[in-house]
């Protein structure tokens, strides 16, 4: 069973609209939990991290973590061309690192 | 955030000849170092895990004496791809983590062998 379960898409949207990302993850030991934005060729970019459940907010980017139904989720607001890219999540525990296999997302102009 | 820095970006050699490349923790000592293997359009693939001052620890199907690794310092990890074959060429990422439960990943470094 893999630690960490993300739908690869690919996902395609109109500039502008509302974008959810999910992960599902089986393991309920404390842990971290963070989104990552990897552009073609380049290494992962940190884009979110927590630890609680509940929202977290930067800009356009809310993560939520649902520790009850072991789900979290990224959501962009206003989604602009230059957010297409492939998104990760990832948890952690005991400084190690699981990865979902990454959604690829195009914002179409 | 952290910045790590990894060089070369891209590399092209030669079937046989030994590639190394260089991931360095700027800002922040890194208590561990990873090392990822990437395809085209696939998932990260942990290739190895490595503390300062240890030996590295890899992945099933990794052969390490393929794919060296030194960590000399909190800041600095190599990994030296060996007589490189073609089916060696990847796209190789190295990440550290602050300790912090916090990871974060060099730029990548492109590898093709003729």
């Amino acid at each position: 069973q893999k630690e960490v379960e993300q739908d690869p898409g690919p996902l395609s949207v109109p500039e502008g609209a509302i974008v959810s990302l999910n992960c599902t993850y089986s393991n309920s030991a404390f842990q971290y939990f963070m989104w990552y934005r990897q552009y073609s060729r380049k290494g992962p970019e940190l884009l979110m991290y927590t630890y609680s459940s509940g929202n977290k907010e930067d800009g356009r980017f809310t993560a939520q973590v649902d520790k009850s139904s072991k789900y979290i989720s990224l959501f962009i607001r206003d989604s602009q061309p230059s957010d297409s890219a492939t998104y990760l999540c990832a948890r952690s525990t005991g400084n190690q690192f699981y990865f979902g296999t990454g959604t690829s997302l195009t914002v179409i102009p | 955030g952290a910045v790590v820095s990894q060089h070369p970006s891209r590399v092209i050699c030669k079937s046989g000849t030994s590639v190394k490349i260089e991931c360095r923790s700027l800002d922040f000592q890194a208590t561990t170092m990873f090392w990822y293997r990437q395809f085209p359009k696939k998932s990260l693939m942990l290739m190895a895990t490595s503390n300062e001052g240890s030996k590295a620890t890899y992945e099933q199907g990794v052969e390490k004496d393929k794919f060296l690794i030194n960590h000399a310092s909190l800041t600095l990890s190599t990994l030296t791809v060996t007589s490189a074959h073609p089916e060696d060429s990847s796209f190789y990422i190295c990440s550290a983590s602050t300790g912090a439960e916090k990871l974060f990943f060099g730029s990548g470094t492109q590898l093709s062998v003729l």
